[in-house]
């Protein structure tokens, strides 16, 4: 499986552009990208996912680089409930035969009042 | 809109006991996985359903059974705890059939400890 690798720790103030990075040097033609987010004491939920272009959505943007091997989520104006891991996770073709997601150690985001 | 639940959210449970952690979601999923977290390893695949009456391992089964009788419900059984089952235990499921681009959605958790 294709691995990802991401900063342990960020900070961020409330309600200034969070910019999480993710490298991803060894990812496949085929490989989706996606993030999912862990608040605390809670299960991971989805975040975003895109193959090549830059995705919005209601929660992020994503911003992939234009030779896949890194890739940047952005939240826009982070709120204290933006406090969470953060997971960046490649879709390979094996993984989804099974559906599974492999979960790296994430991004933990602190953001400050 | 319940989504998924998953019970009870925290056990505490002896060394040899046999110990079932329960998922429903109701959604009419057709997959349905078991994830255990644990500092230092994140989350692992244990088990995982494609349908009802259909299960498959992940990374970690040993020591686990799973069925899925229901296309609602997904248990999980430690049949004999051990205090490396320690953990926090995560169901998710997702509409589509494990392709690249389908979303898993997670339960709240179990929190399990063996003493």
């Amino acid at each position: 499986d294709a691995k990802t690798t991401q900063p342990n720790s960020m900070e961020s103030n409330e309600e200034e552009p969070v910019h999480l990075p993710c490298n991803h040097s060894t990812i496949s033609g085929t490989d989706y990208i996606h993030w999912y987010r862990q608040l605390p004491s809670q299960g991971p939920e989805y975040v975003i996912h895109g193959l090549t272009s830059n995705v919005n959505n209601r929660m992020a943007s994503l911003a992939i680089a234009e030779d896949r091997k890194s890739s940047t989520l952005i939240l826009h104006r982070a709120t204290l409930r933006d406090a969470a891991v953060y997971y960046c996770i490649l879709r390979d073709t094996f993984s989804g035969n099974t559906g599974k997601l492999i979960f790296g150690q994430g991004t933990t985001l602190q953001v400050k009042p | 809109d319940a989504g998924i639940t998953q019970s009870p959210r925290y056990k505490i449970t002896e060394t040899g006991r046999q110990v079932t952690l329960m998922c429903h979601q109701t959604w009419s999923h057709s997959y349905m996985f078991w994830y255990r977290q644990d500092l230092g390893h994140g989350l692992r695949l244990i088990y995982y359903s494609a349908a009802a009456d259909i299960t498959d391992k992940g990374e970690v089964p040993d020591g686990y059974v799973v069925s899925r009788s229901k296309t609602e419900n997904f248990p999980l059984t430690l049949e004999s705890a051990t205090r490396s089952q320690t953990s926090v235990y995560f169901c998710a499921s997702s509409a589509t059939s494990g392709t690249r681009t389908d979303t898993q959605y997670f339960g709240p958790g179990t929190r399990l400890t063996v003493l």
